[in-house]
């Protein structure tokens, strides 16, 4: 079964700019979670989808935004970009009712200049 | 959700047992402890999880301490492939896909 694929795994945005990134979950798994890595701040989570539906929002202001689509593939959305959203943004795809196992995709690295 | 705390790192000897400690004094009763593992520019990874008995796997052992205040993640046979980032996450079982990583320990598995 294949793993938890995110794309693209590198990207460079300048200041300004916004950006996509996608993420396919498990085949089955319904819940796609969002995480944003920095050196400074570590993993902070940043929203939860399920059924479409975000049921789950971390403490993140409303120029990072998401979305799921029926197959339960995940983008999230990232406006008017900063040099503070240079990150590695991590997606993770659980089982309903498989309590917090979450399965991670590689990531994607963005960086802002 | 409980706090955790954890040792900034650790060094273990390859094929010695590595024992990674985490604390939780606050845990709930409903709350289960989870350990992930990060290895460098790769996503994190579920090792195991436990709500009070002592769990084993494939990868790891979790030992909780009878008051769940703390318990220690334990891989049995350290290789320098276990060199990773390992943290110690307290949820209640279905927390609508968040888990609040700490900072987690690093360690290091030396030959």
């Amino acid at each position: 079964k294949a793993g938890v694929t995110q794309t693209p795994r590198y990207l460079i945005k300048t200041r300004g700019q916004q950006v996509t990134l996608s993420c396919s979950p498990i085949s089955g798994h319904r819940s796609v979670s969002w995480y944003q890595q920095t050196p400074g701040q570590g993993l902070q989570f940043l929203f939860e989808y399920f059924s479409e539906t975000q049921r789950n929002k971390g403490n993140f202001p409303g120029r990072f935004s998401g979305r799921q689509f029926s197959n339960s593939r995940s983008e999230m959305n990232v406006s008017t970009l900063e040099l503070g959203d240079s990150a590695l943004y991590l997606c993770a795809s659980s089982l309903i009712g498989g309590g917090n196992i979450q399965y991670f995709g590689a990531g994607t690295r963005l960086s802002v200049l | 959700d409980a706090k955790t705390t954890q040792p900034t790192s650790m060094d273990c000897a390859e094929g010695r047992a590595a024992n990674l400690p985490c604390n939780h004094s606050t845990i709930s009763g409903n709350e289960y402890v989870y350990w992930y593992r990060q290895i460098h520019s790769q996503g994190p990874q579920y090792i195991i999880h436990g709500l009070k008995n002592n769990e084993t796997n494939e990868m790891a052992s979790l030992i909780i301490t009878e008051d769940r205040k703390s318990s220690t993640l334990i891989l049995p046979h350290a290789t320098l492939r276990d060199t990773a980032v390992y943290y110690c996450i307290v949820s209640r079982e279905n927390q609508g896909g968040k888990l609040i990583f700490g900072q987690g320990t690093e360690l290091s598995v030396k030959p």
